[in-house]
């Protein structure tokens, strides 16, 4: 039962390189997010999706490009890395209904860019 | 726009003591989840307890309760015969139950809590 899974764990990138953060999930769940975590800021929103092949902007989403090709995977893309950028990333994969609500996230991918 | 305030940057106690971690909310919406997640060192999101606000009965799990006061906004955690491993940083969080961005989770700043032996 692996639930979220997301990947790579720790990432070092120098400044104007790109990269893609992967997450899965196995729940069959419709919506998916992806949150940065900065000291003294908790968590804010970059990028969510509500299904597949909608996706909209959070709270921060310059520099992030998303898509959603499946209901199992979101990935992340770092265009252009900027030491702004430095954090750690969180997907979640959640349901909600007019009952109960729960998010389940990943491990985390702590990034930083030099 | 909903926001989530925790006024406790860090706090402490002594183990098997009981601490109250204080969280207030601000929004017009009349249903809504509340959420109290656990981080500790190893950087994982731990889901601790869950409040629906249709619900009057304050939500419980073993040696956590809340004390959830909706007119006033306030989602308090209470965390009783504290534990070493109880030591970590616990964020409150709002969630909308319907309409646009609903499931977007929004985050408090943290409380970062060190239990002592």
């Amino acid at each position: 039962n692996a639930g979220v899974t997301q990947t790579p764990k720790f990432q070092v990138l120098k400044t104007g390189q790109s990269m893609t953060l992967q997450c899965a999930q196995d729940m069959n769940h419709e919506y998916m997010s992806w949150y940065r975590q900065d000291p003294g800021m908790g968590l804010r929103l970059i990028h969510y999706s509500v299904g597949a092949g909608i996706t909209d902007q959070g709270e921060v989403p310059n520099g992030y490009n998303v898509s959603r090709s499946t209901t199992e995977d979101f990935p992340l893309r770092l265009l252009s890395a900027a030491p702004s950028q430095t954090s750690v990333y969180f997907c979640a994969s959640s349901y909600f209904n007019y009952k109960e609500a729960e998010a389940f996230f990943g491990q985390g991918t702590r990034l930083t860019v030099v | 726009a909903q926001t989530v305030t925790q006024s406790q940057p860090e706090m402490s106690v002594q183990e098997a003591e009981t601490v109250t971690l204080s969280c207030t909310y601000d929004t017009s919406e009349s249903n809504y989840y509340l959420f109290w997640y656990k981080q500790p060192p190893s950087r994982q999101m731990i889901l601790v307890i869950r409040q629906e606000a249709y619900k009057q009965q304050n939500a419980t799990e073993n040696r956590f309760s809340v004390n959830f006061q909706k007119a006033a906004k306030s989602f308090s955690l209470k965390i009783s015969d504290s534990q070493l491993g109880d030591t970590a940083m616990y964020f409150c969080a709002f969630m909308k139950s319907y309409g646009g961005s609903q499931g977007n989770l929004i985050f408090g700043k943290g409380t970062k809590l060190s239990v002592k032996p």
